[in-house]
């Protein structure tokens, strides 16, 4: 049962262009979101988060919106750099203590 | 702030023999830490949780007595393939957080080759 939905594999977006990421989830338990990023043969790095008693939350070029009705997260990106080209993670935490993660959206911004 | 640093970041062994995969939080403590495994084109998935000075919990399906969890000390988890066989080959990654609610911090991952 996969609690943490990433639909998109793949998103190819122009330089300067925004890049929306999105995320959907099953759990009502959730309460904290956060997005990762990784690169080929490293560990992934934290992005941003955002609690449930948000519905946005903005750090520099990256804002996280949620939309708890619709169990919906999604992570813009603007404007989008060749650099941000990596694989994108969503994930959720609340009810326990563990971390449960998307299967991955691989950005990739051409210039 | 909040590194965590993972050792090695490769390993080649043969079919049978063990390894050993060190995590350390190097800014921080950690009374808990996360090993995750990575297959290709697929999601990080938990493997188990290591406890500074107890017992680590298991995810289901995931072999105790074959992954080895031990958090001797509030900076340092280790995780030991024993016997490992070539479908262990993978990405392990650990990951620590400094308070419950900050976010994960992960390590730069270890790519097992076991031949």
């Amino acid at each position: 049962d996969q609690q943490v939905k990433q639909n998109s594999p793949s998103l190819s977006v122009q330089e300067g262009r925004i890049s929306i990421l999105n995320c959907d989830y099953t759990n009502s338990m959730f309460d904290y979101f956060l997005w990762y990023k990784k690169y080929p043969a490293e560990g992934p790095t934290f992005l941003i988060s955002i609690s449930s008693i948000k519905d946005k939350n903005e750090d520099g070029r990256f804002t996280v919106f949620l939309n708890k009705s619709a169990k919906h997260l999604s992570l813009h990106i603007v404007p989008s750099q060749p650099g941000d080209s990596a694989v994108y993670f969503c994930a959720a935490a609340g009810g326990t203590y563990k971390y449960i993660f998307g299967t991955g959206t691989r950005l990739k911004v051409l210039a | 702030g909040a590194v965590v640093s993972q050792h090695p970041s490769w390993v080649i062994c043969k079919s049978g023999t063990s390894v050993k995969i060190e995590c350390r939080s190097l800014d921080f403590q950690a009374t808990t830490m996360f090993w995750y495994r990575q297959f290709p084109k697929q999601s990080l998935m938990l493997m188990a949780t290591s406890n500074e000075g107890s017992k680590a919990t298991y995810e289901q399906g995931v072999e105790k007595d074959k992954f080895l969890i031990n958090h001797a000390s509030l900076t340092l988890s280790t995780l030991t393939v024993t016997s490992a066989h070539p479908e262990d080959s993978s990405f392990y990654i650990c990951s620590a957080r400094p308070t419950y609610n900050s976010p994960l911090h992960f390590g730069n991952g270890t790519r097992l080759t076991v031949t």
